[in-house]
């Protein structure tokens, strides 16, 4: 079965700091790649995702991730948080043979002002 | 914004109450989904379907049963409430078959606790 390991359960950064969450997947088969984030009292929403082609993507404000096949990681990483950043980050995994998404356990972001 | 809703956003039943979670999607998609999320944890997959007349049960173990009847609806039942089953359950839909487009789009979520 598949499975989603994200690194960090609760990061804490100053603004302008640098962001990398850690996520690893544990799949053989074609995945598409996908990181969420879900703002205080908002759905979830997509931030990024890969499906092929350069495993770099960026993502909406500002984010990006790169894909190492290699790794089976799939890191999402933005060069300087804002306080506005501050929510859970979600790394998720669609398996195209499974026909579902595994999740992983979120990373929890509070940026401080 | 995606159009996906749930109804209702939040719910506080007595135990042994049967429950409906509603969840409904406009943008024609086939494919949907329940999770269940306690607070600061993963979501975990309890129903999903790829269409009408569809069902699969998730990852994690659940009491509920869903139907999938039209494409739009995908309700979630609970026969009978207990307060185990206390937690958030976040409906999502994706892509139109075929076209490879699996990012999901979530609805707002229940939040659900059984006294």
């Amino acid at each position: 079965a598949q499975s989603v390991s994200q690194h960090n359960h609760h990061v804490i950064l100053s603004e302008a700091a640098s962001l990398e969450l850690g996520c690893n997947y544990s799949y053989g088969g074609t995945v598409n790649l996908f990181w969420y984030v879900q703002y205080p009292g908002q759905h979830l929403q997509l931030l990024l995702k890969y499906f092929s082609g350069d495993p770099l993507v960026k993502g909406i404000k500002g984010f990006e991730a790169e894909f190492i096949k290699s790794k089976f990681s799939f890191n999402l990483r933005k060069p300087s948080v804002q306080w506005s950043d501050t929510a859970e980050y979600f790394c998720a995994v669609y398996s195209t043979n499974a026909g579902k998404s595994t999740f992983g356990d979120g990373t929890t972001l509070t940026v401080k002002p | 914004e995606a159009d996906i809703y749930q109804t209702p956003r939040y719910l506080v039943i007595g135990t042994g109450k049967k429950i409906t979670l509603e969840c409904s999607q406009t943008m024609g998609h086939d494919k949907m989904y329940w999770y269940q999320q306690d607070p600061g944890m993963e979501l975990h997959l309890i129903h999903y379907s790829y269409g009408v007349n569809s069902t699969e049960k998730g990852d994690l173990s659940s009491e509920s049963t869903v139907s999938r009847i039209r494409t739009e609806h995908f309700p979630l039942t609970l026969e009978s409430a207990r307060p185990s089953h206390t937690s958030q359950y976040l409906c999502a839909s994706s892509g139109l078959a075929g076209d490879g487009d699996y990012e999901q789009y979530f609805g707002p979520g229940t939040r659900l606790t059984v006294t």
